[in-house]
């Protein structure tokens, strides 16, 4: 059973905010969301992680439901830079384990 | 510079000759884990440490081996390599929060493995 489900493509205009939306329906009260994103084959890059509250740093927003069944990641001015598949990770067993999925492709088109 | 180191980067061998992917980090985590990467799979867990001598299995573990006898270290070991662990690996590396339970990965920059 997925923990997490995203869409598998999206396009952004670049100069324009880039909402890349996660659904984690079975998520339990205790669980992080956590984004990464992966350039290429890249190692992935921690982007940000939340609990309840939505969070900011310098890198994006993330904004999680009052539910917590689902969350939307904002990347406010997407650059080309950004192109790379993001991903939606929950964690389990105490945080000890993740599961990936297969991301959201994200494509900043000039 | 803070990092997660992995070697070999590329390595081509063949099916049933043993090899060690070692993976080691410099920030005095107490966390390291292993991932494979497939293409349309995503990321899968393989094995993971919470502390020196202290191993636990993820999704995939089966044809692997890991060890944890110190805190920087923690080698992936094959025993015997068959074509189907064919992968993009990637090591991480945490300072677990316990207090708070958030688990902030560094990734490693990824060993591709390639088994004829």
């Amino acid at each position: 059973d997925a923990k997490t489900t995203q869409p598998p493509s999206m396009d952004c205009a670049e100069g324009r905010a880039a909402n890349l939306p996660c659904n984690h329906s079975t998520i339990s009260g205790n669980e992080y969301v956590y984004w990464y994103r992966q350039i290429h084959s890249q190692g992935p890059q921690y982007i940000i992680h939340g609990l309840k509250n939505n969070e900011t740093n310098e890198m994006a927003s993330l904004i999680i439901t009052e539910d917590r069944k689902s969350s939307t990641l904002i990347l406010p001015h997407a650059t080309l830079r950004d192109t790379a598949v993001y991903y939606c990770i929950v964690s389990v067993r105490d945080g000890n384990q993740f599961y990936f999925g297969t991301g959201t492709s994200l494509t900043v088109i000039p | 510079e803070a990092q997660v180191t992995q070697n070999p980067r590329y390595l081509i061998t063949v099916t049933g000759k043993k090899l060690t992917v070692t993976c080691s980090q410099n920030m005095n985590h107490e966390y390291m884990s292993w991932y494979r990467q497939d293409p349309g799979l995503g990321l899968r867990q393989i094995y993971y440490s919470m502390n020196v001598e202290v191993t636990d299995k993820g999704d995939v573990p089966e044809g692997y081996k890991v060890s944890r006898k110190e805190k920087r270290n923690f080698p992936l070991i094959l025993e015997s390599p068959s074509p189907n662990q064919t992968s993009l690996y990637f090591c991480a590396s945490s300072l677990f929060a316990r207090v708070t339970g958030a688990n902030v990965l560094t990734f490693g920059a990824g060993s591709r493995l390639t088994v004829l």
